[in-house]
């Protein structure tokens, strides 16, 4: 069955960087858009932004675009968020999910980002 | 801009439940419903406005076209407590509704 992992959060200095990974197994993941999305604590849902199948085309919200950068490697099934210039209200946790069309069919567990100093 | 209603509803078991959700412009049938349980990741509940999910209970339905979506919930059950999200992806970037916290009575 599909399975995402999320891996790489932890606490991080304001303007510091952090590079998240996810996982993915169980179905053919160079077919899939990807996106990632936070939530920061006790909020709601933000789409952060996402990737096309071969990674030759990246969305992103206006709040993290020119700070977080997404990107992908097929031949291991890994998906990756590199934030920089971290801000305190980047605080969240992080998901990442496939996208079909748009919507988001399967998610994973969520890597926790804090950023404090 | 996704505007959900209400922010909290409170419902008696068997009762039928009705989450609308509001786009600032038109986004045709581009519109998904997710439930997040406390503690949980997001799931998918229904896709493009009114399609069904494999998986997810037959009492979940949705509707609507445009700028006015709505979630209906059949014959509420104790595990149907949780948040529900609507989710536009019309155009970038892709946006939430605010969510709505659904109680059990």
């Amino acid at each position: 069955q599909v399975q995402l992992v999320e891996s790489g959060g932890g606490s991080v200095n304001p303007g510091g960087s952090l590079t998240l990974s996810c996982a993915a197994s169980g179905f053919f993941f160079p077919a899939y858009y990807m996106s990632w999305v936070r939530q920061a604590p006790g909020k709601g849902l933000e789409w952060v932004g996402n990737i096309s199948q071969i990674g030759s085309d990246t969305s992103y919200t206006d709040s993290v675009r020119g700070r977080f950068t997404i990107s992908r490697d097929n031949g291991r099934n890994l998906l990756f968020l590199h934030l920089a210039s971290l801000r305190a209200e980047d605080t969240a946790v992080y998901y990442c999910a496939t996208e079909y069309w748009g919507a988001l069919d399967h998610w994973g567990q969520g890597s926790l980002v804090t950023v404090s100093s | 801009v996704l505007t959900q209603s209400p922010d909290f509803q409170s419902v008696a078991p068997k009762e039928i439940v009705t989450i609308t959700c509001r786009a600032s412009q038109s986004i045709g049938s581009n519109l998904h419903w997710y439930q997040q349980k406390p503690e949980q990741s997001p799931k998918l509940l229904i896709k493009f406005a009114s399609q069904s999910i494999s998986g997810v209970p037959s009492r979940f339905s949705g509707s609507g076209f445009g700028t006015d979506f709505t979630l209906t919930i059949n014959s509420l059950e104790a595990e149907d407590a949780a948040v529900y999200f609507c989710h536009q992806t019309s155009s970038f970037p892709y946006t939430f509704g605010q969510g709505t916290k659904l109680e059990i009575k």
